[in-house]
């Protein structure tokens, strides 16, 4: 069936630096993506989201961007911090009944 | 925003017996989801909690193992019934309003683990 998935499962960044995780997705038709950071013991916290119809959505320190012509997300974060040491989670949403579909997830590791 | 209290926060239980984990938001919310999260792997839903009627179940969950409740707009329960230690999972209460822009909200998760 039609998923959400990543393309690697760790990235390790040194502390200051950019990371950048990305996301594939097979569903064309999905009109809205979100980030999702999950520390351990808690549940996901949302970060940034975007829909189809833009290509790019800046926040504080992150930057997601979409290419439907590839179906490709990512994330990006600026000047890493161990705080954002977590799993990183892209979701689609289906607008019809609102459920969100995961990816497989992205731990990220920001090394001192 | 959406706070979401669930409760337990994690529980030990013994095969065979079940764990009813109970999800309160603070405000009405038009929708109420169910995720399950095996260690070290991703979310999936388990089913979309329906106010006053029966729930409605993904592909793979069916209602007499997972059986869920919603008498309202702020109040849901799952029941993970006669329990095998493949049920071991953190279990996660979802909600969102409709809406196109709507973002989804995460309890904390309760972390099962069935011995």
């Amino acid at each position: 069936g039609e998923s959400v998935g990543l393309h690697l499962p760790t990235l390790s960044v040194q502390e200051g630096d950019n990371s950048i995780i990305n996301c594939a997705y097979s569903n064309s038709a999905s009109d809205y993506f979100i980030w999702y950071k999950q520390e351990s013991g808690k549940g996901p916290q949302f970060i940034i989201d975007i829909r189809s119809n833009m290509d790019k959505r800046q926040g504080q320190r992150v930057t997601v961007l979409l290419n439907k012509t590839v179906k490709h997300l990512s994330l990006q974060i600026a000047a890493t911090q161990p705080g954002d040491s977590a799993v990183y989670f892209c979701a689609e949403k289906n607008m019809n009944d609102y459920k969100l579909s995961f990816g497989a997830g992205t731990t990220v590791t920001v090394r001192a | 925003s959406a706070v979401i209290s669930q409760k337990p926060s994690r529980d030990i239980c013994q095969r065979g017996t079940s764990l009813t984990i109970q999800c309160q938001v603070d405000s009405q919310v038009t929708m109420m989801f169910w995720y399950r999260q095996q260690p070290g792997q991703s979310l999936t839903l388990i089913a979309t909690a329906n106010q006053g009627s029966e729930a409605t179940y993904e592909s793979g969950f069916v209602i007499d193992k997972f059986p869920i409740s919603r008498p309202n707009l702020t109040f849901s329960t799952l029941t993970v019934s006669n329990m095998s230690p493949e049920d071991s999972s953190i279990y996660l209460c979802s909600v969102t309003r409709r809406g196109q822009d709507t973002e989804a909200f995460f309890g904390q998760g309760t972390r099962l683990t069935v011995v």
